[in-house]
């Protein structure tokens, strides 16, 4: 167990649907990172959030959302989805710039 | 802008022998950092080594180390002793420092087969 718990671990759903992705960042660290990664565009950096703010953000489609809550945990909305969305979500948190990423086991998102 | 570039999709090494993964970068900032991931085939990532772009002295952690030539733009990973378990994907990334946050953006990653 990294510390990092997301939910769900699998996720099976119809096209223009909505979903929310949740992660429980590891104990003592504020920031929250999220990625997608999937076979042809590898690890894509989403959004991170630090202490409940938006801090920096990558290629994150207008269709999807996120935030961090006051009790740091972070949720991850993807909404109007398409067959492209199915990849693996990853959630990642850190105690600081020179530490590295402890990961959560990520949630396997499908697409039908 | 911003680019990791790891060359080798695949690599294969004898157990026991060491391996070198390689990582190019670019970057015009003068402030970032260097790591090394782990991907074994259960799909967990996994922090392996860290190297400040001020650090002088290449970073090592166990059986890894990280060859860092700066001018170059290179950090290369160095495996020691191979075992059957580094049998996995590995990222290459780096640290981008935004106005208030970071980003780390990966490399397309080499896949490491440890023969026996």
């Amino acid at each position: 167990d990294s510390g990092v718990t997301q939910t769900p671990k699998h996720l099976i759903t119809a096209t223009g649907q909505r979903v929310t992705l949740r992660c429980s960042p590891r104990s003592g660290d504020l920031s929250v990172y999220w990625y997608q990664q999937s076979l042809d565009q590898g690890l894509q950096f989403l959004i991170q959030y630090y202490n409940g703010e938006e801090r920096a953000k990558g290629n994150i489609l207008e269709r999807f959302s996120a935030q961090q809550f006051p009790d740091l945990h972070s949720e991850l909305n993807l909404s109007s989805l398409e067959l492209g969305d199915s990849a693996l979500y990853f959630c990642a948190s850190s105690a600081g710039q020179h530490y590295g990423y402890t990961f959560g086991s990520g949630t396997r998102l499908t697409v039908v | 802008a911003q680019k990791i570039t790891q060359t080798q999709p695949g690599m294969f090494v004898q157990e026991k022998e060491a391996v070198t993964l390689d990582c190019t970068y670019d970057t015009s900032d003068q402030s970032y950092g260097l790591f090394w991931y782990k991907q074994p085939s259960s799909g967990e990532m996994i922090f392996l080594i860290y190297q400040g772009s001020y650090d002088e002295q290449n970073a090592t952690e166990g059986r890894y180390s990280l060859n860092f030539q700066k001018a170059r733009k290179s950090a290369n990973l160095v495996i020691s002793a191979s075992q059957l378990g580094d049998s996995a994907m590995y990222f290459c990334a780096m640290r981008e420092d935004h106005t208030g946050g970071f980003k780390t953006i990966f490399g397309a990653g080499t896949r490491l087969f440890v023969k026996a």
